[in-house]
C-alpha cells in the first residue's frame, strides 16, 4: 500500500530554516519522480519543485529557486525539502506528492 | 512559464446533471513522443489532492467512469456526465510539459 507521510512543518520567524520529510513507503523512491506542493491558506495548489527517479533532473518553481533544495535518501526512502530563507508568502501547507498519491501535509508558518 | 487558465473558477451544479471544467494552456502541452502532459486532480474538503486523469484522458486507477477528459494541444476539458453529491470539491489541471504549472481551480457545489 502506498503512503506518504510529510513531517518537519511548524512556525518559524522569516528569514529562518526548515527541512521537511516525506517518507515513502509501498514503493521504492528510486523508481519514481516525485514533486513537493504547496497550498497557502484557503488559496490554490503551487507546484515548487521535483526530481527525477535517479535525482539526475531537478526542477524549482521561480518563487523558491535559491532558497530551497529538494532531495532524496533511496536507502532510507525519505523526500526531503530544505526551505532557507523563508518569508511570510512560504506560508502554507506543503505536500510530497508521487503523481498518483499525496501525503496529507504539514504545515509551515513564517511569523515573527 | 507556461500559464494554465482554468475556468469557470466556482461551479453549481445540480445531481444527475452533466458538468464540464476548462483548461487552456499557453503553448501547446503536445510532447513530441505523443503525450499530452496535463493532469487532472480533485481536492475535496479537508483532504489531500487526488488524482483523477493523467496524460490528457487517461482515467486514474478507482476513478469512476462517469469522470471523462479530452485534450487538445492548448485546450482541456474534465467532463462529468452526471454529477454526485461526493463530487463536491476543487478541481485543478496541471500541466506538467515544462516545471508544473496548475490552474486556478475550480470550486464544484451542490
Amino acid at each position: 500500500q502506498v503512503q506518504l507521510v510529510e513531517s518537519g512543518g511548524g512556525l518559524v520567524k522569516p528569514g529562518g530554516s526548515l527541512r521537511l520529510s516525506c517518507a515513502a513507503s509501498g514503493f521504492s523512491l528510486s523508481d519514481h519522480f516525485m514533486s513537493w506542493v504547496r497550498q497557502p491558506p484557503g488559496k490554490g495548489l503551487e507546484w515548487i519543485a521535483y526530481i527525477s527517479s535517479r535525482a539526475d533532473v531537478i526542477k524549482y518553481a521561480d518563487s523558491v529557486e535559491g532558497r530551497f533544495t529538494i532531495s532524496k535518501d533511496n536507502a532510507t526512502n525519505l523526500l526531503f525539502l530544505q526551505m532557507n530563507s523563508l518569508r511570510a508568502e512560504d506560508t502554507a501547507v506543503y505536500f510530497c506528492r508521487r503523481r498518483d498519491h499525496w501525503g496529507q501535509g504539514t504545515l509551515v508558518t513564517v511569523s515573527s | 512559464d507556461i500559464v494554465v487558465t482554468q475556468s469557470p473558477l466556482f461551479l453549481p451544479v445540480t445531481p444527475g446533471e452533466p458538468a464540464s471544467i476548462s483548461c487552456r494552456a499557453s503553448q501547446s502541452l503536445l510532447h513530441s513522443n505523443g503525450y499530452t502532459y496535463v493532469d487532472w486532480y480533485v481536492q475535496k474538503p479537508g483532504q489531500s489532492p487526488q488524482l483523477l486523469i493523467y496524460l490528457g484522458f487517461n482515467r486514474a486507477s478507482g476513478v469512476p467512469d462517469r469522470f471523462s477528459a479530452s485534450a487538445s494541444g492548448t485546450d482541456f476539458t474534465l467532463k462529468i456526465s452526471r454529477v454526485e453529491a461526493e463530487d463536491v470539491g476543487v478541481y485543478y489541471c496541471m500541466q506538467a510539459l515544462q516545471k508544473f504549472t496548475f490552474g486556478q481551480g475550480t470550486k464544484l457545489e451542490i
